[in-house]
């Protein structure tokens, strides 16, 4: 069974501040998906990762795939109120066609004025 | 394109009675899953489906479960008999192949009592 550990599992900031998310395996992965979750709703897609060391950013969201593809993170510039919620990073196996997605912890963030 | 569409949104039953979860997925996309979310284990996929034929049902949790897709515009998650253990919110998604991102309809928030 392949893991996918995220940190920290809940973080609480001032709109303005940076912040980092981590999430790490000790599996290697075809490619990494990050997805948001609000309440009462499902994961929507931020981005997806494919190769090792690959940088995406959307907007002040900056996505980087680690180089060996265990690991991810999700940086967050002048995090801001609409950012809240939870974020999850999925991994698709390297057999199966990568059809199978584990879903990392996940982690909770809340952007306060 | 109306989405992921999943009913009912809320289901509450008595332990012990049959319960029936719906999806209809985004027309055109070859794969379906249905994954549980609850604060304990997070996103867990239960089974998938390719062209409306079932390719992995290890993380259905027993026989209680079982799940059919008759045609390519409907899915159906049944549960018989229900227990409390059950409660949770299960999400059905969907996906054109496996270079896309995953569309998640809203959930269903199922709760045994």
């Amino acid at each position: 069974t392949q893991l996918l550990e995220q940190s920290p599992q809940f973080l609480s900031i001032q709109e303005g501040e940076n912040l980092t998310v981590y999430c790490n395996s000790s599996s290697v992965f075809s490619s990494l998906q990050w997805y948001r979750q609000e309440p009462g709703e499902g994961p929507v897609l931020l981005v997806t990762v494919v190769t090792g060391g690959e940088v995406k950013k959307l907007k002040r969201l900056t996505f980087q795939f680690g180089d060996a593809r265990k690991d991810s993170s999700l940086h967050i510039t002048a995090a801001q109120p609409g950012d809240t919620g939870l974020y999850l990073c999925a991994g698709a196996g390297i057999t199966g066609g990568g059809n199978k997605l584990t879903f990392g912890t996940g982690t909770q963030l809340k952007v306060e004025l | 394109d109306a989405g992921v569409i999943q009913s009912p949104r809320h289901e509450v039953t008595e332990m012990g009675q049959e319960v029936t979860l719906r999806c209809k997925p985004i027309s055109g996309h070859d794969y379906l899953f249905w994954y549980r979310q609850t604060m304990m284990r997070g996103l867990e996929l239960l089974i998938y489906f390719n062209n409306n034929v079932p390719i992995d049902d290890s993380g259905m949790p027993e026989d209680r479960f079982s799940a059919k897709m008759p045609n390519a515009s409907f899915s159906t998650l049944k549960i018989q008999p229900s227990e409390p253990r059950d409660s949770a919110v299960y999400f059905c998604a969907s996906r054109r192949d496996r270079f896309y991102g995953y569309t998640f309809g809203s959930g269903t928030r199922l709760t045994v009592v």
